[in-house]
């Protein structure tokens, strides 16, 4: 099973609204990632768990709140978003870096658009 | 900061033909790898390179790894319409940590 499960695909809120993004993996992987991709643009990493502790924080608005709640499971909270974060947002797992292998496997990512 | 470069941008190539992608990085690392992006869709693994000399294949595309040049590359032989897709190359240049090139648009024109 080399699946990552994002939900939802697809979320709509005003800039006013609490969400949350979730994310699920059972492979294993005790790194997870966040990235954010705006059309015809390549990933940007915003954030890295390691072992379920926040690795990386690539300098996110704080209007993005993630949380391991355990090794399978990933989430980013939202908050006062701004139209212009309206993007795919997507998950990632991989082995921790000791393993040779870190290749991430993506999950579908949510479209996520702020109103 | 990890600069990841990806050239070209842009390549309209004629079914049949032949074509190389370079992915050059600003940083030491010996793990590289390759991804696919449909429109509208997430990424999909195609190659990982662990190694310096490391060549893998699958099919039309062949990926290949300098590290002492630091420069990856991803030749497409005898292009197909089905290879038109968005190729990434990501570095994880410090461990768990992936920083993707640009991305080449790949349009295979019959």
């Amino acid at each position: 099973d080399t699946e990552v499960t994002q939900t939802p695909k697809h979320l709509v809120m005003g800039m006013t609204n609490k969400k949350s993004l979730k994310c699920e993996q059972h492979m294993g992987h005790r790194a997870m990632y966040w990235y954010k991709q705006k059309a015809k643009k390549p990933p940007e990493l915003m954030f890295v768990y390691s072992y379920e502790k926040l690795s990386i924080n690539e300098s996110v608005p704080s209007r993005f709140s993630p949380e391991c709640p355990n090794s399978s499971l990933l989430n980013l909270h939202l908050h006062a978003l701004q139209p212009e974060d309206s993007a795919l947002y997507l998950c990632a797992s991989s082995h921790f870096f000791k393993r040779r292998n870190t290749e991430a496997f993506f999950g579908q990512g949510t479209r996520l658009t702020v109103v | 900061e990890l600069k990841v470069e990806q050239n070209p941008l842009f390549l309209s190539m004629q079914e049949g033909k032949n074509y190389t992608i370079y992915c050059n990085y600003s940083t030491t690392s010996d793990r590289l790898y390759w991804y696919r992006q449909d429109p509208g869709k997430s990424l999909e693994s195609l190659f990982v390179l662990l190694s310096n000399g490391a060549v893998k294949q699958e099919g039309r595309l062949m990926a290949s790894l300098d590290t002492k040049a630091r420069l990856s590359t991803l030749h497409i032989t005898a292009a197909v319409h089905d290879l038109s897709a968005t190729y990434f190359c990501a570095v994880d240049a410090t461990g768990n940590q992936f920083y993707f090139g640009t991305g080449t648009s790949l349009t295979v024109i019959p």
